[in-house]
């Protein structure tokens, strides 16, 4: 089981400009969230998909969007790109969006720097 | 959203146990208490959960107060893998939307 992959690893951007992250959950799990963290900080949710639709959302603007796929991979878009997006960008799964006493299981980051 | 607090960060000497509290005052009936670890560049990494009773894994164990407004997360012989930034987190059954606070930095001396 390859776990959750996330692609690519390593991101730069121009301000301005728009990107695209991608994560494959791990086998099995059918919810996605995607989080944001900055350089000596914890995580901050962003979102959360079940079902090929947003479940939850944290306090994130609208540039912020994604999509999950039939198959429960999911993307990540982030529109004009602000040099404090710069950040590691981390998918986490987990099976069963409702069920709280779950294990987690998150991807290795993608690392966005926006110069 | 509940919110948990833990301690900047926590010093420890190899193959002692380690002690590493979070508070939780305003935890709901409902909230599951979650530990996770974040070793340096690498995405957090389940270590254990509970709910009201203590809880042993291979990783560790969860010491969770009577009343749930405070737990302690227990690895026994601390070792210089255990060196990371250990997060505590509520998850709730009614909608999942895990928030992390800074976590506490766990210094491992050899």
């Amino acid at each position: 089981d390859a776990g959750v992959t996330q692609s690519p690893t390593h991101l730069i951007k121009t301000r301005g400009q728009q990107v695209t992250l991608r994560c494959s959950p791990k086998s099995g799990h059918d919810t996605v969230s995607w989080y944001q963290q900055a350089l000596g900080q914890g995580p901050q949710f962003i979102f959360q998909y079940y079902e090929e639709e947003e479940r939850q959302r944290g306090n994130f603007p609208d540039r912020f969007s994604g999509h999950q796929f039939p198959n429960y991979s999911s993307e990540l878009n982030v529109n004009a790109l602000l040099l404090g997006d710069s950040a590691l960008y981390l998918c986490a799964s987990s099976p069963g969006w409702a069920r709280a006493n779950t294990e987690a299981f998150f991807g290795q980051g993608t690392r966005l720097t926006v110069v | 959203d509940a919110k948990t607090t833990q301690p900047n960060s926590m010093e420890s000497n190899e193959e002692e146990p380690v002690h590493l509290p979070c508070n939780h005052s305003t935890i709901s009936g409902t909230d599951y208490i979650h530990w996770y670890r974040q070793l340096p560049s690498q995405g957090p990494e389940y270590v254990i959960h509970g709910l009201t009773s203590n809880v042993n894994n291979r990783m560790a164990s969860l010491a969770i107060a009577e009343d749930r407004k405070s737990s302690t997360l227990i690895l026994h012989r601390a070792t210089l893998r255990d060196a990371a930034v250990y997060y505590c987190i509520l998850r709730n059954t009614g909608g999942f939307k895990t928030i992390f606070g800074a976590g506490t930095r766990l210094f491992v001396k050899a």
